[in-house]
């Protein structure tokens, strides 16, 4: 069965600095995607990168990048030149082309970012 | 676009009572999910649906917990007797097709059960 996990609970960052969070999965499957997402203050989840795990590059969207390491089964999200909007918490999340349609998310890490 | 609508926002319940949350997803989406998430915890899976079928089920608590999508458009999750233990929020979430695309999220609905 797929799983994610996410170890680290809370972070707290100063402005503009690069944070790392991490994410590890389990699958048994050869294919399959991995997506990070953001849960702001007011409860709102909205989606910011995507890995295809078919794919060497890491993705990057604006100030997001991820560190896709396939041998460990891992997916860090960065966060350069961190804002205070961007404190938040992020969750980790797989979707198994076996499986079709089914996302497991991980437990999430909260990121605090201050001036 | 419309996002998805979810409704009620809130809901406070007594143990025993029932509730039923309404989500209506982005239109043209077919595949559309319910996940429970507690307080300080992530999103976990209840049940999803491709159009009006359901594809799984399995963490659905099935004795108190029913959900449907009848026309493969809107759904309904429904809670009969509620639990103390069922005080979380809950979202539907829609996404068109499968594998790589995202899940678009409404805002939830606030459960709380004294």
């Amino acid at each position: 069965a797929q799983k994610v996990t996410q170890t680290q609970t809370s972070i707290s960052v100063m402005e503009k600095t690069t944070v790392t969070m991490d994410c590890v999965y389990e699958t048994q499957d050869s294919s399959y995607f991995l997506f990070w997402y953001k849960q702001t203050a007011s409860g709102e989840i909205v989606f910011l990168i995507r890995q295809d795990s078919y794919k060497k590059e890491n993705a990057t969207v604006g100030h997001y990048s991820l560190n896709f390491q396939k041998p460990k089964s891992s997916i860090g999200l960065i966060i350069t030149a961190t804002q205070i909007e961007d404190s938040a918490v992020y969750f980790c999340a797989m979707r198994e082309t076996s499986n079709t349609d089914k996302v497991v998310f991980g437990t999430g890490t909260r990121l605090q970012v201050s001036p | 676009e419309a996002g998805v609508t979810q409704s009620p926002r809130y809901a406070v319940l007594q143990e025993g009572q029932a509730v039923s949350f309404w989500c209506d997803p982005i239109s043209g989406h077919d595949t559309l999910y319910w996940y429970q998430q507690p307080r300080d915890q992530g999103p976990q899976l209840l049940v999803y649906f491709r159009d009006e079928a359901v594809i799984d089920n399995s963490q659905l608590p099935s004795d108190r917990f029913s959900a449907v999508r009848p026309k493969g458009t809107n759904s309904t999750l429904k809670i009969q007797s509620a639990k103390q233990g069922d005080t979380a929020t809950y979202l539907c979430a829609s996404s068109f097709g499968h594998s790589g695309n995202t899940l678009y999220f409404g805002e939830g609905s606030r459960l709380i059960v004294v």
